[in-house]
C-alpha cells in the first residue's frame, strides 16, 4: 500500500537559515511525488512535483526537492528561509492514472524566528 | 487568476442535520476532490469526481455523499451530521493528466457539529 511519512511534526528555523523537510514514501513502483504548502487560514498550494527524469526538482518560492530512490525519500529544501515561509508543509504520493489513490503525509509545521 | 471557492469559511450545525458544503471552480477542470483535514492525520480523501455525474469513493466516504450536476460545482453532503464530522473540509480541482493530483485548493470550510 502507498503511504507517506513526514517524521518531523514541527520544525523551527531562524530567518536566513537553510531548511530541509523530510519525506519518506512507500510505493510499489516509481511514485509521483508532490510537496504542498498551506499558509494559515488558507488552502493548499502546490510547490513542486516529480514524475520522472531529473531527480532534483525546482519549484515555486525558491524551493527544491530531491528524489532519492535508494532512500525512498523526497526531501524539500530551501537555502535561505524567509519569515513568510512559516506554514504547514505536506508531502504527497500520487497515483498513476486515477485521482482517488492520492495520499498526503501528516504535515510538518514550520516556524521561522527572526 | 484561477479560483476554487468554498461557500462558507465557518459553519456550525447540529447533530442529525443534513449539511451541504458547496465548492465552485472557474477553471473548467474535470477533476474535483473533497478532503477532510484533521490535526495529526493530514488530508484524507472523501470523494473524487472526474466528470459531471461521475464520482468515486475515497478513503473515508462513510457518512458523506456528493453531487456533481455541473462541471464547475461539486457538493459534499453530510446526510445526518455527527460530532465526529467536526473538521476542516477542503475542496480541490485539477485537469486530468499525469498524476491526476489536486492542483488548486479552496480556502476550506471549518465545520463544527454540536
Amino acid at each position: 500500500a502507498q503511504s507517506v511519512t513526514q517524521p518531523d511534526i514541527h520544525i523551527t528555523v531562524s530567518e536566513g537559515a537553510s531548511l530541509e523537510l523530510r519525506c519518506n514514501y512507500s510505493y510499489g513502483a516509481t511514485p509521483y511525488l508532490f510537496w504542498y504548502v498551506q499558509s494559515p487560514g488558507q488552502g493548499l498550494q502546490l510547490l513542486l512535483k516529480y514524475f520522472s527524469g531529473d531527480t532534483l526538482v525546482q519549484g515555486i518560492k525558491g524551493f527544491e526537492a530531491e528524489f532519492k530512490r535508494s532512500q525512498s525519500s523526497f526531501n524539500l529544501r530551501k537555502p535561505s528561509v524567509h519569515w513568510s515561509d512559516a506554514a504547514e508543509y505536506f508531502c504527497a504520493v500520487g497515483p498513476s492514472n486515477t485521482g482517488n489513490q492520492f495520499y498526503f503525509g501528516t504535515g510538518t509545521s514550520l516556524t521561522v524566528i527572526p | 487568476d484561477v479560483k476554487v471557492t468554498q461557500s462558507s469559511r465557518y459553519l456550525v450545525k447540529r447533530t442529525g442535520e443534513k449539511v451541504f458544503l458547496e465548492c465552485v471552480q472557474d477553471m473548467d477542470h474535470e477533476n474535483m476532490f473533497w478532503y477532510r483535514q484533521d490535526p495529526g492525520l493530514g488530508l484524507r480523501l472523501i470523494y473524487f469526481s472526474y466528470d459531471v455525474k461521475m464520482k468515486e469513493k475515497g478513503d473515508i466516504p462513510e457518512g458523506y455523499s456528493v453531487s456533481r450536476e455541473k462541471k464547475e460545482r461539486f457538493s459534499l453532503i453530510l446526510e445526518s451530521a455527527s460530532t465526529n464530522q467536526t473538521s476542516m473540509y477542503l475542496c480541490a480541482s485539477s485537469f486530468p493528466g499525469v498524476g491526476n493530483q489536486p492542483q488548486h485548493f479552496g480556502d476550506g470550510t471549518r465545520l463544527s457539529i454540536l
